[in-house]
């Protein structure tokens, strides 16, 4: 059964500065992961998504990075702006079937001005 | 592309009463999917749907929970005599079959209160 954690729950950071989010999931057997941004009562919006043949994905300050054999894939902020404050979601695909998502439970970050 | 609609956005209810929940996913999208996101945690996934067809139920899916996508387009999840346990945020998620990432978008939640 598929597992995944991340780490810390929560982050509080100064603007501007570079920060690492990580993800690690307990079966390497992943058709894909994504990376989620959710704002208090919102829905999620996808940020970046990783297919299982790939290293990592860029966009913009963002930088996704994945290492199936270790299990675990983290995500980079660059200049970090209070705009970015919000909770961060990864989740693995699973390869059979309906390809269905299994979460993370989350990073809280506050990007303090 | 208007992206996943969900309705209602919010819904409070007394326990013991059925509600309804409708999801509208991308045109095109054949994929469906029903996830369940309690406070501080991840959402978990309920069910999906290719095209109609019901193809995965989650143990979560008590037998109090229906869902259905007629036609192939938009889905309705029911829960049948609803209790203070079934409060959470329920997102419906879309995706198209023919592309190879199978990316999932996220509607923006129908938060559901039991009293």
């Amino acid at each position: 059964k598929q597992e995944v954690t991340q780490i810390p729950a929560a982050l509080s950071v100064p603007e501007g500065e570079n920060l690492v989010l990580n993800c690690s999931f307990t079966d390497s057997a992943i058709y894909n992961l994504q990376w989620f941004r959710q704002d208090p009562g919102k829905g999620l919006t996808s940020l970046l998504l990783i297919q299982s043949s790939q290293r990592e994905q860029t966009s913009g300050r963002l930088n996704a990075s994945l290492d199936k054999s270790s299990g675990r894939s983290t995500l980079y902020i660059a200049a970090s702006q209070p705009g970015d404050s919000a909770t961060y979601l990864c989740a693995a695909s699973i390869i059979q079937g309906a390809q269905k998502l299994v979460f993370g439970q989350g990073t809280r970050l506050t990007i303090n001005p | 592309d208007t992206g996943v609609s969900q309705d209602p956005r919010h819904k409070i209810t007394k326990r013991g009463q059925n509600v309804t929940f409708r999801c509208d996913p991308i045109s095109e999208h054949n994929r469906l999917y029903w996830y369940r996101q309690t406070l501080g945690q991840g959402p978990e996934f309920l069910t999906y749907f290719q095209n109609e067809a019901q193809l995965e139920k989650s143990r979560l899916l008590s037998d109090r929970f229906s869902a259905e996508r007629p036609k192939g387009s938009f889905s309705t999840l029911e829960i049948q005599r609803t209790e203070q346990g079934d409060s959470a945020m329920y997102l419906c998620a879309s995706s198209y079959l023919r592309t190879s990432s199978h990316e999932q978008f996220f509607g923006p939640g129908t938060r559901l209160t039991v009293l």
